[in-house]
């Protein structure tokens, strides 16, 4: 079946920009993870949505970062003003967080560029 | 959340078993042990998962002992294609939230 898919797959934009990036998880899914990745480091954690609400937004960096899940499948991942220091691969993830499996099913990812 | 300490990098050749041992001193009861597996320019590939001793399945081994404070991925048999970013990470079993808190990682080299 078809895995986790994220648009766009590169986003080069200005400092000060407004960008959105989209996460379609897989169907049937409940929940879904935001991740940063930058170059040379592990994927660092930022939202967890369980169905429609974010259950724990503590890894947003700052007010500048938003993201929804409105119907419970597609999510948006929103950055306002963005700053170079936003440039990373941005990561989805989505698992069905059913028994004790810590199975996540990545998305390719967004590589966000700032310049 | 529990901090995990593993190689920075590793080499190995193709054919050979290859152990990738993590350190996680402050395992708490509920904390399960997960790895995952990164390609370059790809999302993370869950591999296996395991609370204490033994877990097998069809890409890997994870030794876990009794105290818990380490674990061992092992890779039989490695070819070219394993050449990869592989995460050891520590999560609790804390109802729904499963994030996952990363760290560096080893990076595998698998040569011809």
């Amino acid at each position: 079946g078809a895995g986790v898919s994220q648009t766009p797959s590169n986003k080069v934009t200005e400092k000060g920009k407004y960008v959105e990036l989209r996460c379609d998880p897989i169907s049937g899914h409940t929940a879904l993870y935001w991740y940063r990745q930058s170059l040379g480091q592990g994927p660092e954690f930022l939202i967890y949505f369980q169905g429609t609400g974010a259950a724990d937004d503590s890894g947003l960096p700052n007010d500048r970062f938003f993201a929804v899940r409105p119907e419970g499948s597609v999510s948006t991942l929103k950055i306002q003003r963005t700053e170079r220091g936003d440039s990373a691969v941005y990561l989805c993830a989505s698992s069905l967080n059913e028994g004790r499996t810590y199975e996540q099913y990545f998305g390719p990812g967004t590589r966000l560029t700032v310049t | 959340l529990a901090k995990t300490t593993q190689p920075i990098s590793m080499d190995s050749y193709e054919g050979q078993e290859v152990n990738i041992t993590c350190s996680h001193n402050n395992i708490a009861t509920n904390d399960y042990i997960t790895w995952y597996q990164q390609f370059p320019s790809q999302g993370p590939r869950f591999i296996i998962q395991g609370y204490k001793t033994k877990v097998t399945n069809e890409v890997a081994s994870l030794f876990i002992p009794a105290d818990r404070k380490s674990s061992t991925l092992s890779l039989p048999r490695v070819s070219l294609s394993d050449t990869a970013v592989y995460y050891c990470l520590v999560a609790p079993n804390a109802g729904n939230n499963r994030k996952l808190i990363w760290g560096l990682g080893t990076s595998l080299a698998v040569n011809p």
